[in-house]
């Protein structure tokens, strides 16, 4: 099983500030498989990044996501009050999907 | 607009069983793929299991944890989707999530908001 791993545990950050979360896999990913989501306490998880790199419907362009072979990174350019959040990246592969333990993205 | 809303969580005995729905609307359900994920407290979330749509042989598969205790169903007619828990432990205590599959990039593009499963005695 692909173990996912996120780095930093927490970002802690003031708005309009960049944000770069990285997302490391135990083995190779297929960059088809690596997808992002944002979290809010309470809230249904929100698709943010699909194949590593294609923003999702309605996903602004300050996210974007790039990464290859064990590592991948979401970034948000400029941190806006709505981006405070965790973010979770996932992959799937062997017909088992995993998660990361998340990135909480919380305000400075 | 896809809607999903799971129903059915609750305080459960160890030993015990549950059964959760997710009623579905905004989408052409017979044909989607459906899955639950769960996130215990604390801790980030997991994929519990698969249910294929219709037309690609509506075939379920199951993370480790789980298999042989949870069974997914589906009844079309309702547009929902059930998850059923048998020989519950304390580490299946979690919000339980509806989600639906895109098969092309195997991720879960919308989600319901969840239900608690608390299994304690």
């Amino acid at each position: 099983e692909i173990v996912l791993t996120q780095s930093p545990g927490t970002l802690s950050l003031s708005p309009g500030e960049r944000a770069t979360l990285s997302c490391r896999a135990s083995q190779s990913v297929s960059s088809h498989y690596l997808a992002w989501y944002q979290h809010k306490p309470g809230q249904a998880p929100r698709l943010l990044i699909y194949g590593a790199s294609n923003r999702a419907t309605g996903i602004p362009d300050r996210f974007s996501g790039s990464g290859s072979g064990t590592d991948f990174t979401l970034t948000i350019s400029r941190l806006e009050p709505e981006d405070f959040a965790v973010y979770f990246c996932q992959q799937y592969g062997s017909s088992i999907f995993t998660f990361g333990p998340g990135t909480k993205v919380d305000i400075k | 607009e896809v809607q999903l809303v799971e129903s059915g969580g609750g305080l459960v005995k160890p030993g015990g069983s549950l059964r959760l729905s997710c009623a579905a609307s905004g989408f052409t359900f017979s044909t989607a793929w459906m899955s639950w994920v769960r996130q215990a407290p604390g801790k980030g979330l997991e994929w519990v299991g698969l249910f294929t749509g219709k037309t690609d042989g509506g075939a379920t598969d199951y993370a480790a944890p789980v298999e042989g205790r949870f069974t997914i169903s589906r009844d079309d007619s309702q547009n929902t989707l059930h998850l059923q828990m048998n020989s519950l432990t304390t580490a299946d205590t979690a919000v339980y999530y509806c989600a639906t599959v895109n098969p092309d990039w195997m991720l879960f593009n919308y989600w319901g908001p969840g239900t608690l499963v608390t299994v304690s005695s």
